[in-house]
């Protein structure tokens, strides 16, 4: 199985701040269409999981651009600028290039 | 608007069978393929099924597979997970997703003697 990993598990942040999250993989997560299927969500308190990016570094539907994606192969970052009270909750780096299909274990992001 | 709405949450004994649905609306539902994935209490994500558009394929983690069948029926636009021989660990929250890219608001299943 691909293996997930991300850093840091928790951030505490301030608004208007910038913050990276980490999400490296066992393995390659180029398929064999040479795309890469990594996406980044988030779940809000609460709430179910939201898809924020998709293939790396593609802005999903309604997600603000304060929210970028980038890496290649098996090391990804989600980045988001200028950070606002809305953006709190558990965000998650997810493959489907292999099955089983596997998510990270989560970074929490906590607002100062 | 995508709508996706779980229905089935229940209390069962370790040992018994269960029956999930998510009806879909808002897309053309045979066009895509649709996942399961649960969340036990205070807990990460977790894959359990994923099912083609058109049934032609379907996998499973190895924590439910055997135990666990996806199916849909496209001229109902409804997905299904119907589980078997369920365990306290398949305690959790249990989502259906488009893809990844919608996800419904989830049903609490709780096995517990």
């Amino acid at each position: 199985d691909v293996v997930m990993t991300q850093t840091p598990p928790s951030l505490s942040v301030a608004i208007g701040q910038s913050v990276s999250i980490s999400c490296k993989s066992s393995q390659s997560l180029v398929y064999s269409d040479g795309k890469t299927y990594l996406h980044w969500l988030l779940q809000s308190p609460g709430r179910s999981p939201k898809r924020l990016i998709y293939q790396v570094s593609n802005l999903g539907s309604g997600v603000p651009d304060r929210f970028s994606g980038t890496g290649s192969q098996k090391d990804f970052t989600l980045k988001i600028s200028r950070v606002e009270a809305e953006d709190l909750g558990v965000y998650y780096c997810a493959q489907t290039t292999h099955f089983p299909l596997t998510f990270g274990s989560g970074t929490k992001l906590e607002i100062k | 608007e995508v709508q996706l709405v779980e229905s089935g949450e229940g209390l069962v004994q370790p040992g018994s069978s269960m029956k999930l649905s998510c009806v879909a609306s808002g897309f053309t539902f045979s066009n895509y393929g649709m996942n399961w994935i649960r969340q036990a209490p205070k807990k990460g994500l977790e894959w359990i099924a994923l099912i083609y558009y058109d049934s032609s394929s379907k996998y499973y983690a190895d924590s439910v597979k055997g135990r666990f069948t996806i199916s849909r029926d496209n001229s109902k636009n409804t997905l299904y997970l119907e589980m078997n021989s369920l365990r306290s660990e398949d305690t959790a929250m249990y989502y259906c997703a488009k893809g990844f890219d919608y996800w419904g608001q989830g049903v609490m299943v709780t096995v517990s003697s």
